[in-house]
């Protein structure tokens, strides 16, 4: 079946670390990749979109890398700030039609 | 900067009752969606709608839902008859095209099914 994975655990790291945020998929084929961040009882926000032919993609402190040997793409927020703390979601898009499917999201608290 | 906007933040409907949730896309925008999100679960799709049709849509969206864009600017998902697992957050969404597919998000409606 498919599977979209996100470290459920809760990330906690100091200000001013990188936070690597994990998302495993399974039985899929994405054209590319998307992460958002959603706040508390807020819409998801995008952030970043990784297409498949694309090893990395960078902007501003947050870099995503993109690995479909491994199945899996990398999210880092360089230079980690307290409002960066939110949950993580990654996202698929596979089979041409724009639909979304969403991991569970990692929630990220930055401390200071 | 051009936002999806939805109305009402929150609806409490009874059991049985037919709701509307109402989206307004971002203007020039092609690709319009529903999402929801039941409280500490995952957001999942609902449907996709593309040059005043579906275009695609989950096991989730039964005879219960239907969708509408009845002018130019408006969105809507009808829930016939609510069912207490209807309770969740509704989110719009929109995309620019098929080469843009970034999906811009609404705040959601927070639907509350008694």
């Amino acid at each position: 079946s498919q599977k979209i994975e996100q470290n459920s655990e809760a990330l906690n790291i100091q200000e001013g670390k990188t936070a690597t945020l994990t998302c495993n998929y399974t039985n899929y084929s994405p054209a590319y990749l998307q992460w958002y961040r959603q706040d508390p009882g807020r819409g998801p926000v995008f952030l970043l979109l990784i297409r498949e032919n694309e090893k990395e993609k960078r902007k501003e402190r947050l870099k995503v890398t993109f690995d479909t040997t491994l199945k899996q793409s990398l999210f880092h927020i360089t230079a980690s700030q307290p409002a960066d703390s939110a949950t993580y979601l990654c996202a698929l898009e596979a089979g041409g039609g724009n639909k979304l499917t969403f991991g569970t999201g990692t929630q990220l608290k930055v401390e200071l | 900067e051009p936002e999806v906007t939805q109305t009402p933040s929150h609806q409490v409907t009874q059991m049985g009752q037919e709701v509307i949730l109402r989206c307004v896309p971002i203007s020039n925008h092609l690709y319009f969606y529903w999402y929801r999100q039941i409280l500490g679960q995952k957001v999942e799709f609902l449907v996709s709608f593309y040059n005043n049709e579906i275009s695609e849509k989950s096991e989730i969206f039964d005879d219960q839902f239907s969708v509408e864009r009845p002018d130019g600017s408006n969105f809507t998902l009808k829930i016939r008859s609510t069912k207490l697992e209807d309770s969740a957050m509704y989110f719009c969404a929109s995309s620019p095209d098929r080469a843009n597919t970034e999906a811009f998000f609404g705040q959601g409606t927070r639907l509350t099914v008694v």
